[in-house]
């Protein structure tokens, strides 16, 4: 079964840092892997979308990379600001669905 | 073009009683995908719909829960006889099928069910 797992569950940085932000998944077996925003309260935000094949996305200050087979991936984002602040989750989909993680909790302190 | 449109955004039951989730995808998507998120948890996959048919249902319930996505109109996640436990967000996604398996999902705002 597809576990999804992100690490740190919380991150606090000053404003300005650049930080990574880690997901590992147990079957490698995947059509594609997307990482999403949400806001307290709110729905979810497509951040980026990367394919089995591909091996990174970049849009503006964000970029996410893909070793499908170690099973992980991350997201680096640049020059972090306050309004990055937000839970960050990673999903995989073997097809059919996405397997979800947690999300990473990141506060972005001013 | 619009979003994924969910209602209710928030929907307040009482033990015992039914909520119906309404799910519009985006104008041109022809997959309905409905997630949960109990609170302090990841999102989890409930049932995958295209029009008409019930794709996978392998993450419902087996009881008092129930999904369709008719010919027109929206889809319909229906809870009967609603717990506290069933108190949580739920989310809709939409694809356009035209990809398959390697299209993405597009997430709409979700409703907020609070069971009294």
């Amino acid at each position: 079964k597809q576990e999804v797992t992100q690490i740190p569950a919380a991150l606090s940085v000053p404003e300005g840092e650049n930080l990574v932000l880690n997901c590992s998944f147990t079957d490698s077996a995947i059509y594609n892997l997307q990482w999403f925003r949400q806001d307290p309260g709110k729905g979810l935000t497509s951040l980026l979308l990367i394919q089995s094949s591909q091996r990174e996305q970049t849009s503006g200050r964000l970029n996410a990379s893909l070793d499908k087979s170690s099973g992980r991936s991350t997201l680096y984002i640049a020059a972090s600001q306050p309004g990055d602040s937000a839970t960050y989750l990673c999903a995989v989909n073997p097809g059919n669905q996405f397997y979800f993680g947690t999300g990473t909790s990141l506060t972005v302190i001013p | 073009n619009a979003g994924v449109m969910q209602n209710p955004r928030h929907l307040v039951r009482r033990r015992g009683q039914e909520a119906r989730l309404r799910c519009s995808p985006m104008k041109g998507h022809s997959h309905v995908y409905w997630y949960r998120q109990l609170p302090e948890e990841g999102l989890k996959f409930m049932v995958y719909l295209q029009k008409e048919n019930i794709i996978d249902e392998s993450g419902m319930p087996k009881e008092r829960f129930s999904a369709e996505f008719p010919k027109e109109g929206p889809s319909i996640l229906r809870i009967q006889q609603v717990v506290r436990g069933d108190s949580a967000a739920y989310f809709c996604a939409s694809s356009p099928g035209r990809g398959g398996l390697t299209d993405t999902q597009y997430f709409g705002p979700g409703t907020r069910l609070t069971v009294l």
